[in-house]
């Protein structure tokens, strides 16, 4: 069956670190992937997405790509900011529509 | 941009009550609607499909009579917790698919529920 498979954490990081969150999934067909956030009291929204293998999806200096191969979709930023702790929810969907998230990585920056 | 008001963002109730969550897609017809429940350290987990005007479609060990799901029209869902247990007590998020030219998926806020 489907299923995503992100890093637990708490993560906690200096300002201006550099991000990574890991996240693997397992699928039949070629799913879409995402990345969605969760800011403190807020619903989630979609940081960004990859439709299919190579694409790169990039949004607020974040970046994945979608990697066939591994089977990842790995979240990075190159410089982080007190702005950005937050629950970061990997999910992938396949052709119906249904989303599976992963278990959601908190991520906690220190200025 | 499209928004989903999710309405009420926390509910706090007595065991055995019924509680009533809506969701609404505020500036556009959504074709069809997802229900997620979290649990604290948890993923979302899908709930149920509903389509406007027909059953909805519930997943593997949702039970149907205890989360009942009406997608009366296009812009509005509702899910009620039927005789609510403490057991029951989860975050409930919405999702609606919708929008043109292209569709999107539109998250609401979450219903904190906290049954005594």
């Amino acid at each position: 069956g489907n299923s995503v498979t992100q890093m637990e954490g708490p993560v906690t990081l200096s300002e201006e670190a550099f991000l990574t969150i890991n996240c693997t999934y397992t699928a039949t067909g070629y799913p879409s992937l995402f990345w969605y956030v969760q800011y403190p009291g807020e619903g989630l929204q979609l940081l960004l997405k990859a439709t299919k293998a190579d694409d790169k999806g990039s949004n607020k200096g974040f970046e994945a790509t979608y990697r066939k191969e591994t089977t990842s979709f790995h979240l990075e930023k190159g410089s982080v900011q007190v702005s950005d702790s937050a629950v970061y929810f990997c999910a992938l969907m396949n052709r119906d529509d249904k989303i599976i998230f992963g278990k959601g990585t908190r991520l906690h920056i220190l200025p | 941009g499209a928004v989903v008001s999710q309405h009420p963002s926390r509910v706090i109730c007595k065991s055995g009550t019924s509680v009533k969550i809506e969701c609404r897609s505020l500036d556009f017809q959504a074709t069809t609607m997802f229900w997620y429940r979290q649990f604290p350290k948890q993923s979302l987990m899908l709930m149920a499909t509903s389509n406007e005007g027909s059953k909805a479609t519930y997943e593997q060990g949702v039970e149907k009579d205890k989360f009942l799901i009406n997608h009366a029209s296009l812009t509005l869902s509702t899910l009620t917790v039927t005789s609510a247990h403490p057991e029951d007590s989860s975050f409930y998020i919405c999702s609606a698919k919708g929008g043109v030219p292209n569709e999107k998926l539109f998250f609401g806020s979450g219903t904190q529920l906290s049954v005594l």
